[in-house]
């Protein structure tokens, strides 16, 4: 069955670095998602991404993210400046037809020191 | 309550018992969602129901919808320990023209062998 890839499973870095989160969606999807978990909390949103551009995004995703699909195949995430507060489990999702049918990849623990 | 909100939060049941998750949401939606998660692990996509939909089954999985009292249930039945886990539903809703899910808080399953 296919499945959305992200690497790496884990990340620990220095406040104030960044780091860029990759995921590899599912290769006839159309429709990308940005979503993050904090330890113990619930999931939330960050951003929609269609045709290149972004669709949505929450007030989470200030100025400090960024999303691009560089190649056609890699869909990442970027955070400028880590703060300690970005902490938290980020999935990757995509779908073929909007929002009914996600897949949603392992996640990626990113860790801020 | 909160858009897509999990009751009861917490639930402990005997391996062979029957358990019921209930969720609440505030707002129109396009389908509702059920996904699973171990802990610290990625999330896995369950069942979906749209919102024309008022009952749907898959294997040992029941889910109903109502929408006129906004809610739905997820029923899980003849349990076993391997279901142990925190379950989300998560509403699909459009807002600003493009679609998203809005998660709940979980509710964490518990099946003692």
């Amino acid at each position: 069955e296919p499945e959305v890839t992200q690497t790496p499973s884990h990340q620990v870095t220095q406040m104030g670095q960044e780091v860029i989160l990759r995921c590899v969606p599912i290769s006839n999807h159309l429709y990308f998602y940005w979503y993050r978990q904090i330890l113990g909390q619930k999931v939330e949103f960050l951003v929609s991404f269609y045709n290149n551009e972004i669709s949505e995004k929450s007030e989470i995703f200030d100025d400090q993210f960024s999303v691009e699909r560089p190649d056609g195949s890699n869909f990442t995430l970027k955070i400028r400046s880590t703060k300690l507060e970005d902490s938290a489990m980020y999935f990757c999702a995509s779908s073929e037809e909007g929002v009914a049918g996600y897949t949603f990849g392992s996640g990626t623990r990113l860790t801020v020191v | 309550s909160q858009q897509g909100e999990e009751d009861p939060q917490a639930l402990s049941i005997q391996e062979g018992e029957n358990a019921t998750m209930n969720c609440s949401y505030k707002t129109s939606i396009n389908n509702l969602q059920w996904y699973r998660q171990n802990s610290g692990r990625g999330l896995v996509h369950l069942i979906l129901i749209r919102s024309n939909e008022r009952e749907k089954h898959s294997g040992r999985l029941r889910v109903t919808l109502d929408t006129s009292k906004k809610s739905s249930s997820l029923l899980i039945t003849a349990s076993r320990a391997a279901d142990t886990a925190s379950y989300f539903c998560a509403t699909d809703i459009t807002q600003g023209g493009s679609e998203k899910l809005v998660f709940g808080k979980g509710m964490k399953l518990t099946v003692n062998p």
